[in-house]
């Protein structure tokens, strides 16, 4: 069963640092998203993307966080000058494009900010 | 904005016993998700409801969703250990899916 790839599984940074988070999403999928999960708590959305540009995006995701679909394949999560407070794990999803299709997530980085 | 509430946060139950999580949410919603996160994995699509009333079973599990479209539950009978983890509804706003705060399920043998 095809599934959502996310490179590295762990990563670890020191405050101020830029990091690049990696994503394949499902290939014949349309839709794709980041969401964070800061540990022990609930599952927060940060952005969608959709035909090349955000679809939208959350209070979380300022100026300092951005994403981009270099070529076909991959997803990228680009966070400029990491804080303590960006320390979580980091889920790429991605979806087909018919309505209210299910999220299929992948196994998370885990970003650690020191 | 929109907000998912789930009660309760954390349950403990024996083997054999039942567990309901309850759902919520502040705005009426077109359909709802519901997401199993094992313990240190991520989350995994279970099932959506889109219908008001509309009630769904996988074997043990029995989801609902309420007939105003603003709440949802999911009922496991006789729990197994196997149904550890964090039980999420996730309601769909525009382009994005808003997951609710999660409960946490634990199963003593």
């Amino acid at each position: 069963e095809p599934e959502v790839t996310q490179t590295p599984s762990h990563q670890v940074t020191q405050m101020g640092q830029e990091v690049i988070l990696r994503c394949v999403p499902i290939s014949n999928h349309l839709y794709f998203y980041w969401y964070r999960q800061i540990l022990g708590q609930k599952v927060e959305f940060l952005v969608s993307f959709y035909n090349n540009e955000i679809s939208e995006k959350s209070e979380i995701f300022d100026d300092q966080f951005s994403v981009e679909r270099p070529d076909g394949s991959n997803f990228t999560l680009k966070i400029r000058s990491t804080k303590l407070e960006d320390s979580a794990m980091y889920f790429c999803a991605s979806r087909a494009g018919r309505t209210n299709s299910p999220l299929h997530f992948g196994n998370g980085t885990r970003l650690t900010v020191t | 904005g929109q907000q998912v509430m789930q009660i309760p946060q954390y349950q403990h139950v024996q083997e054999g016993e039942d567990f309901t999580t309850y759902c919520n949410s502040s705005t009426t919603l077109s359909n709802i998700q519901w997401y199993k996160q094992r313990p240190g994995g991520h989350p995994v699509f279970l099932i959506q409801l889109v219908k008001s009333g509309e009630v769904k079973k996988q074997k043990r599990l029995t989801f609902q969703f309420g007939e105003a479209k603003k709440n949802s539950s999911l009922h496991i009978t006789a729990t197994q250990t196997t149904d550890v983890g964090t039980y999420f509804c996730a309601g769909r706003s525009t382009d994005k899916l808003i997951f609710g705060t999660g409960t946490r399920l634990q199963v003593f043998p």
